[in-house]
């Protein structure tokens, strides 16, 4: 089993949908985590962090599952712009100043 | 300026080929990646640096060697290239334990 496990889709969906993605990791350990965006051939930008309070950046929510040991990441009314690959990134207090990364969701906005 | 460059951006070498991918940044981060992303893959660690004189194999390490020249510089060597090393290679720095990371443009490199 992967230490940290996505849906890798693709989810097609259309302008204005609500697309939610989830993200699970094995590592009861593990401490911070973090949604990337990728956009294909570019490097992996950060999107968000992941609070236990969870948070949210405009229309992006990201929450934590600490007892289930998933990280969600809900982004409401879809841009075409938007269309990326989105990768979990989960880091493990063991594995000190190392990220485990997830492979990564892809989504596909379409008009 | 981009706070992480890697040079080249894209290069085509011969199998056998000692090749050398060289990473900078300008964010007075202690900690370097470099990681290497085929394609429909996810990225795999192949050696990281918490500072100049801490250097550790990640995941994929074997048929690579790196250096870090200076708090700035993190270098990665191909020393005899092969084909099945033919991916995208990202360097990453982070400043703390569990701070986000930030990564260079990737370089794109083909082994024939």
């Amino acid at each position: 089993r992967k230490e940290v496990e996505q849906d890798p889709g693709p989810f097609n969906v259309p302008e204005g949908a609500t697309v939610a993605f989830n993200c699970t990791y094995s590592n009861s350990a593990s401490q911070s985590f973090f949604w990337y965006r990728q956009d294909c051939r570019k490097e992996p930008k950060l999107l968000m962090s992941v609070y236990s309070s969870g948070n949210e950046d405009g229309r992006f929510t990201a929450q934590l599952n600490r007892a289930s040991q998933y990280i969600s990441l809900l982004i409401r009314d879809s841009k075409l712009s938007d269309s990326a690959t989105y990768l979990c990134v989960v880091n493990v207090r063991t594995n000190a100043g190392k990220s485990t990364f997830g492979d990564g969701t892809t989504l596909t906005v379409k008009p | 300026d981009a706070d992480v460059t890697q040079t080249p951006r894209n290069r085509i070498t011969k199998t056998g080929k000692r090749i050398m991918l060289e990473c900078s940044q300008t964010k007075g981060h202690d900690r370097m990646y470099w990681y290497r992303q085929d394609p429909g893959l996810g990225l795999r660690l192949i050696y990281y640096s918490f500072d100049v004189k801490d250097i550790n194999k990640g995941e994929i390490s074997d048929g690579y060697s790196v250096s870090r020249q200076a708090q700035a510089k993190f270098s990665l060597s191909l020393e005899s290239a092969i084909p099945n090393q033919t991916a995208l290679y990202f360097c990453a720095t982070s400043n703390r334990e569990y701070n986000e990371q930030f990564f260079g443009p990737g370089t794109r490199l083909t082994v024939l």
